[in-house]
């Protein structure tokens, strides 16, 4: 049974429009984290939530911001999409010592 | 901080063969250290993960990794591969009082030949 959901699995958007991408979790964690994997590269943290408690890495760009309205969704907004930004995003939750991952959400820019 | 240096970034290898897929890291404090696999279009599963005690950890698909304190490494083997395991491999550090905020080297790509 899948425990980290991610919607939608593939999303093409437009230079500039706006896109959402979500994750949700069945597993009552109350950590969650947004990594962006480009290609052929390792994930690279962008936020992590500890409950309500958001955490923005320092080299985060303003242009991704997140949202998380209860324990089980999380949501990672991109405001103006650049080809740059083309990557796989993956959500993922933690329960020491374990993170578990969603299946992720590869995003192209046209 | 902490760092993570996967020495491979593709390693071949014919079918029923063993394997050794190299991760050095450096860190100033404690980690716990972890290996996770991605195959294509996919996220990342855990293959296995040393916290403390033994140092040789057996992880799922017939996977081990043993941590090496004084070298600073966490190998991935199996003594035998399948085609299956074709996939990029992923290891992982965490400083053992931050959670798990994970630290990840660049990945190997496996590539098991027939």
């Amino acid at each position: 049974d899948a425990m980290v959901i991610q919607n939608p699995r593939y999303q093409v958007t437009q230079f500039g429009k706006p896109v959402t991408l979500s994750c949700s979790q069945t597993l009552n964690h109350n950590v969650m984290y947004w990594y962006q994997q480009k290609s052929s590269q390792a994930p690279k943290l962008l936020f992590h939530y500890y409950d309500k408690d958001f955490n923005n890495e320092a080299d985060t760009p303003d242009n991704f911001q997140s949202r998380r309205p209860n324990t089980s969704f999380c949501f990672l907004d991109i405001r103006s999409p650049g080809l740059g930004d083309a990557a796989m995003y993956l959500c993922a939750t933690s329960r020491w010592p374990e993170a578990f991952f969603g299946q992720g959400t590869r995003l192209t820019v046209v | 901080a902490q760092s993570v240096t996967q020495l491979d970034s593709q390693v071949p290898v014919f079918e029923e063969a063993p394997v050794e897929l190299r991760c050095n890291y450096s860190s100033s404090v404690s980690v716990y250290l972890f290996w996770y696999v991605q195959y294509p279009n996919q996220g990342l599963q855990l293959l296995l993960k040393y916290l403390s005690g033994s140092t040789l950890v057996k992880g799922i698909n017939g996977f081990e990794a043993e941590f090496n304190k004084s070298q600073t490494s966490f190998h991935l083997r199996k003594p035998s591969v399948h085609i299956s395991d074709t996939a990029e491999y992923f290891c992982a550090v965490s400083p053992w009082n931050a959670g798990n905020m994970l630290t990840f080297g660049g990945g190997t790509r496996l590539m098991v030949k027939p």
